[in-house]
């Protein structure tokens, strides 16, 4: 596998469900983002790590909740979301956030979320 | 807070012609960099092309290409001989300098619908 993945690439689920989406990207890039795609809203920042650690969070509701086990792996973990968290969450990576040089960041193909 | 316009919710062209795609943005910044990506119909995210605000030289890459003028906040992206394949939701997107945590933030336009027509 190249690049950066998700899955799974469609996840249908209940208000009182939880589930897990999951980024690998295998670049050997240590930062690692989530973005939200809504119908009519611009791509939205969520949450930001870099070497493992939480840099960013853009004031995203409780209800979503990400893990960073290490700088190739990144999941967001939802529970009890609501319908309008259906949407287009896409990841993305770059490299060496910290080094000064603003890097290229590099997308999944998304997972696209239905609640119900 | 840095803001990105994309005037042109959808454009529609003949295959081989030449589009031209707007973009402008409001920052404070002196130093940032600007994207264009593409999102084709499989909603993968795909950098087009990247421009440092330091640079003077319109970047390039292969069909397409910018054009930057740092004192309006414009960048707009050309693509020169249109191809089926380059019918797809196009993003102008603005990244902020490295803040002290070395987070990075993209701030997206709402995006331009090309339909390149045979």
């Amino acid at each position: 596998e190249t690049g950066v993945t998700q899955t799974p690439r469609h996840l249908v689920m209940g208000m009182t469900n939880k589930k897990s989406l999951k980024c690998e990207q295998h670049l050997g890039h240590n930062a690692m983002y989530w973005y939200k795609q809504s119908a009519k809203k611009p791509l939205e920042l969520m949450f930001v790590y870099n070497f493992k650690e939480q840099t960013e969070n853009n004031s995203v509701p409780s209800r979503f909740s990400p893990e960073c086990p290490n700088s190739s792996h990144l999941f967001l973990h939802l529970h009890t979301l609501q319908p309008e968290d259906s949407a287009l969450y896409l990841c993305a990576s770059s490299q060496d956030a910290a080094s000064g040089y603003q890097e290229t960041q590099y997308f999944g193909p998304g997972t696209r979320l239905l609640v119900l | 807070a840095q803001t990105v316009t994309q005037s042109q919710p959808e454009m529609s062209v003949q295959e081989a012609e030449t589009v031209t795609l707007s973009c402008t943005y409001d920052t404070s910044e002196s130093n940032y960099y600007l994207f264009w990506y593409k999102q084709p119909p499989s909603r993968q995210m795909i950098l087009v092309i990247r421009q440092e605000a330091y640079k003077q030289q319109n970047a390039t890459e292969n069909r397409f290409s910018v054009n930057f003028q740092k004192a309006a906040k414009s960048f707009s992206l050309k693509i020169s001989d249109s191809q089926l394949g380059d019918t797809a939701m196009y993003f102008c997107a603005f990244m902020k300098p490295l803040m002290i945590q070395g987070a990075q933030k993209l701030v997206f336009g709402q995006g331009t619908r090309l339909t390149i027509n045979p």
